[in-house]
C-alpha cells in the first residue's frame, strides 16, 4: 500500500530535550516536505527536500531541522524544543512533477506537545 | 492580510444538501488550486486539482475558479455523513510552494 508513515503519532515531552519525527514513504517519491498544522493559522511549510542531499527552509523552518540522506525517509528534529513548537507535524511526499501543483501525499500526521 | 482567507466553519448541513465551500486569495500568480480533505485525526487528502480557471467535476464534486474575482469553491451534491470533515483550500504558483487556507469544518447530519 502507498504511503506517508510518520512516527511518532503523538509524543508528550519537556522543554530542551532533543528529539526526531520520522518520515518514510514508500512511493519513489523524490519530493519531501513538513509541515505545522495549528488552529487559525493553517498548514505552515517547515522544510522542504527535491531530491538526497537537497533540502530548503519553508516559511517556518526556525527551530528545526532535517536531512535527506535516503530517498524514502526525511526525518524533523527539534534539536531544542520549546512550548510554542507544541502542534500537529504533517510529513508528505510528491513526485518532483507534481509538487509545485500541489498533488501532495500526506502522512497521518504528528501531535507533538512541548511542556 | 492572508494570502488565503478561508471561512472556518463549522458548516452544518442535513443529509442530501448542496455544499458550497469558498476561499478567497489576494496573489494573482496563483495558477493551480487545490481542495484537500482531512478527516479527524488523519492527514489531508487531495479532493480535487484545477489549473487556471474554469470548472472541474468529478462524480459529486465540483471545483471552480474564478481568477478574476481571486475566488475558488468547491460544491458538494447529495452530501452524505461520510462528507463531514475539514476541507482545505491550496494554491500554488507552481514553484514547490503551496499556500493552505485554514480550512472549513463541514458536518452533514443523517
Amino acid at each position: 500500500e502507498a504511503q506517508v508513515t510518520q512516527n511518532p503519532r503523538y509524543l508528550i515531552t519537556v522543554t530542551g530535550k532533543k528529539l526526531t519525527v520520522t518520515c518514510s514513504q514508500n512511493m519513489n517519491h523524490e519530493y519531501m516536505s513538513w509541515y505545522r498544522q495549528d488552529p487559525g493559522l493553517g498548514l505552515r511549510q517547515i522544510y522542504y527536500s527535491m531530491n538526497v542531499e537537497v533540502t530548503d527552509k519553508g516559511d517556518v523552518p526556525e527551530g528545526y531541522k532535517v536531512s535527506r540522506k535516503e530517498k524514502r525517509n526525511f526525518p524533523l528534529i527539534l534539536e531544542s524544543p520549546s512550548p510554542n513548537q507544541t502542534s500537529l507535524y504533517f510529513c508528505a511526499s510528491s513526485l518532483i512533477g507534481r509538487a509545485d501543483t500541489g498533488e501532495l501525499f500526506f502522512g497521518e500526521g504528528s501531535r507533538l506537545t512541548v511542556l | 492580510q492572508k494570502e488565503v482567507e478561508q471561512d472556518p466553519g463549522p458548516l452544518s448541513v442535513p443529509e442530501g444538501a448542496i455544499v458550497s465551500l469558498n476561499c478567497t486569495y489576494s496573489n494573482s500568480a496563483f495558477q493551480y488550486f487545490m481542495w484537500y480533505r482531512q478527516y479527524s485525526r488523519k492527514g489531508p487528502e487531495l479532493l480535487m486539482y484545477t489549473y487556471s480557471s474554469g470548472n472541474k467535476e468529478d462524480g459529486r464534486f465540483t471545483a471552480q475558479v474564478d481568477k478574476s474575482s481571486k475566488y475558488i469553491s468547491l460544491f458538494i451534491r447529495d452530501s452524505q455523513p461520510s462528507d463531514s470533515a475539514t476541507y482545505l483550500c491550496a494554491m500554488s504558483e507552481g514553484f514547490q510552494k503551496l499556500v493552505f487556507g485554514t480550512g472549513t469544518r463541514l458536518l452533514v447530519s443523517p
